[in-house]
């Protein structure tokens, strides 16, 4: 079935450091791929989305680009800030009923 | 444009009293609804989702209920909450056609039993 593996937090980074949060899938066809942030107390935000392969969706300084050879879609960011802090979900949406499946999770620490 | 609106923001319920939170969109028509909640420092657990006024489907077994009077009206109920019920509720919605677009989320009710 479809699946969705993120990498495990909390990641803990130094404002501006690079990121990189890892999200790998597994699903039939052809998906479209999504990150969603997450802050304190708050509902979930679309982040960016990509819908084929090779796609970079990219917001607020973060991307991510839809591989299809390597079944990811990793969330990079240049350059970190302490508001970046926050819990970021990596979805797919396939087949007929299009709901979205979820990764778990990962949060996002940010030290000044 | 489309949006969401949730609430309460915040509940605090005892232990055996019923539950109702209400969630409504607007500037759309026959949206997909849903029901997440989400435990403390926990991932997203999809409670229900609707596809048409009347129709329900529930992913896992609970003390909840959902029901969806209207188009655009998505409610969820309990009649006697337990303390497990305790969490984040988050409703969402995404348009009937088409996987390219994702969700779009109210901003949550959090829900205290004690």
């Amino acid at each position: 079935g479809n699946s969705v593996t993120q990498m495990e937090g909390p990641v803990t980074l130094s404002e501006e450091a690079f990121l990189t949060i890892n999200c790998t899938y597994t699903a039939t066809g052809y998906p479209s791929l999504f990150w969603y942030v997450q802050y304190p107390g708050e509902g979930l935000q679309l982040l960016l989305k990509a819908t084929k392969a090779d796609d970079k969706g990219s917001n607020k300084g973060f991307e991510a680009t839809y591989r299809k050879e390597t079944t990811s879609f990793h969330l990079e960011k240049g350059s970190v800030q302490v508001s970046d802090s926050a819990v970021y979900f990596c979805a797919l949406s396939a087949g007929s009923n299009y709901q979205l499946i979820w990764g778990a999770g990962t949060k996002l620490i940010i030290k000044p | 444009s489309q949006t969401i609106h949730q609430w309460p923001a915040t509940l605090v319920q005892p232990v055996g009293s019923p539950l109702s939170l209400e969630c409504t969109v607007e500037g759309t028509s026959n949206p997909n609804l849903y029901w997440y909640r989400q435990a403390a420092g926990r991932g997203l657990q999809l409670l229900f989702y609707s596809v048409g006024i009347g129709q329900i489907s529930s992913e896992v077994p609970q003390n909840l209920s959902a029901s969806r009077p209207q188009d655009r009206q998505f409610i969820l109920s309990s009649k006697k909450l337990l303390l497990s019920d305790s969490g984040f509720y988050l409703c969402a919605w995404s348009p009937g056609q088409g996987g390219d677009y994702g969700y779009t989320f109210g901003s949550g009710t959090r829900l205290t039993v004690v």
